[in-house]
């Protein structure tokens, strides 16, 4: 089945600073993959998703790229501010997009 | 829009005892439907999924079960509670690949 691994699994930036979180998957079949960031005590969001024909998008101050011939993504937040500290997690689609098989998750602290 | 509510927001169950977690989703028909557990500080671990009514897939041998009585509505259920138990418990819907998550219930087995 399905396997996400995400790294790393807590990164601290400096407030304005660039994070990078990295995740790769094992099932070829995979088209879609989330990412979704969870507040202390809430629900996670999702924030930034991409499919499997398209190789980076953006969204104002996160991006995310996709290389599938690596089998590998990664979600990239520019100028980071507090308010971005957070869980992040990534995940990829499984059983004909039926399911989604999550990494680890990231804690992401943003210092100011 | 689409919403998806789930309650109680908090429970606090002795060990032993039973327990009913329910989901509804309004604004839609027909989605996926899923529960997860989140234990603290930690990840994401799906414990039951359904594409249509009466359908449900267990990802996880353990002393849960889900039914799903109706296209919006998901239940988790346990007839004897274990301290391990205790956790984040989401339900999320889906239609094609997007997943949103329901605001969780937070139980402490004691």
């Amino acid at each position: 089945g399905e396997n996400v691994e995400q790294h790393p699994s807590t990164l601290s930036v400096q407030e304005g600073d660039s994070a990078v979180i990295k995740c790769t998957y094992s099932d070829s079949a995979s088209n879609y993959f989330p990412w979704y960031k969870q507040e202390l005590g809430k629900r996670p969001q999702l924030i930034i998703d991409i499919r499997s024909n398209v190789g980076e998008k953006k969204d104002q101050r996160i991006a995310v790229t996709l290389n599938k011939t690596a089998k590998h993504f990664s979600l990239h937040i520019t100028e980071t501010q507090p308010e971005d500290s957070a869980v992040y997690f990534c995940a990829a689609d499984t059983e004909y997009g039926n399911k989604l098989v999550f990494g680890a998750g990231t804690i992401l602290r943003v210092k100011s | 829009s689409q919403t998806i509510h789930q309650w109680p927001a908090t429970l606090v169950q002795p060990v032993g005892s039973p327990l009913s977690l329910e989901c509804t989703v309004e604004g839609t028909s027909n989605p996926n439907l899923y529960w997860y557990r989140q234990a603290a500080g930690r990840g994401l671990q799906l414990l039951f999924y359904s594409v249509g009514i009466g359908q449900i897939s267990s990802e996880v041998p353990q002393n849960l079960s889900a039914s799903r009585p109706q296209d919006r509505q998901f239940i988790l259920s346990s007839k004897k509670l274990l301290l391990s138990d205790s956790g984040f418990y989401l339900c999320a819907w889906a239609l094609a690949y997007e997943q949103y998550f329901g605001p969780g219930t937070r139980l402490t087995v004691t």
